[in-house]
């Protein structure tokens, strides 16, 4: 099966900093990859998928980008709305999640 | 505007069984793949099971729920199912309702989202 490696597990950003989070496939998959941002006591929201496509009506301070391992997503300016769980998902074959990134505000 | 409504979830005792819920509208419910994801208090989301658009040839199950769990949908009804038997403590989790926003039937990502429904166990 292949796993999906998220890291970081948690940060803290302030407000206007530029966020990176990363996902690694243990295989390719091409860029059959997913974010979403799951808001305290809210229900998950697809971010990005195609790796980079950007779903419709997320702000475009949200970005993806990789392809076959490595991904990445980047919050070009962070918000206090940002304050979320974000999670990658493969959907080439069996959709898995990775444990999710923590962001909270510093 | 897409709403997928959850229900059926409440107090189990293990190896009972629930039938899960999930009410759709604002979209053609028969074109489109449908899946289970769930999440245990605190912890990340994992995916249960999906079925195909039109006649759900198609369907998988995550290994932890095979055997145990069945998926099927009323096109009819513009409803989405699931089947739980054998229930496990480990089966706590909030349970969402999730529309496919594309991939394909072995794999799909969500663009929708139910609020859930919450299954827990009574000791």
């Amino acid at each position: 099966d292949i796993q999906m490696t998220q890291s970081p597990s948690s940060l803290s950003a302030s407000v206007g900093d530029r966020v990176t989070i990363t996902c690694r496939a243990s295989q390719g998959i091409s860029n059959y990859l997913a974010w979403y941002q799951q808001r305290p006591g809210n229900v998950p929201r697809v971010l990005i998928y195609a790796a980079s496509t950007l779903q419709s009506g997320v702000p475009s301070r949200f970005s993806g980008s990789g392809s076959g391992t490595d991904f990445t997503l980047t919050i070009s300016s962070f918000q206090p709305e940002d304050v979320a769980t974000y999670y990658c998902q493969k959907y080439q074959s069996a959709p898995t999640f990775g444990l999710g990134t923590k962001v909270e505000i510093k | 505007e897409v709403q997928l409504v959850e229900s059926g979830g409440g107090l189990v005792k293990p190896g009972g069984s629930l039938r899960l819920s999930c009410a759709a509208s604002g979209f053609s419910f028969s074109s489109w793949g449908m899946s289970w994801v769930r999440q245990a208090p605190g912890k990340g989301l994992e995916w249960v099971a999906s079925i195909s658009s039109s006649s759900g040839s198609y369907i998988y199950y995550a290994d932890s729920v095979k055997g145990r769990f069945t998926i099927s949908r009323d096109n009819a009804k513009n409803s989405l199912y699931l089947q739980m038997n054998s229930l496990r403590a480990e089966d706590t989790a909030l349970y969402y309702c999730a529309k496919a926003g594309g991939g394909l039937p072995a794999g799909y990502y969500f663009d929708y989202w139910g609020q859930g429904t919450p299954v827990a166990f009574s000791s």
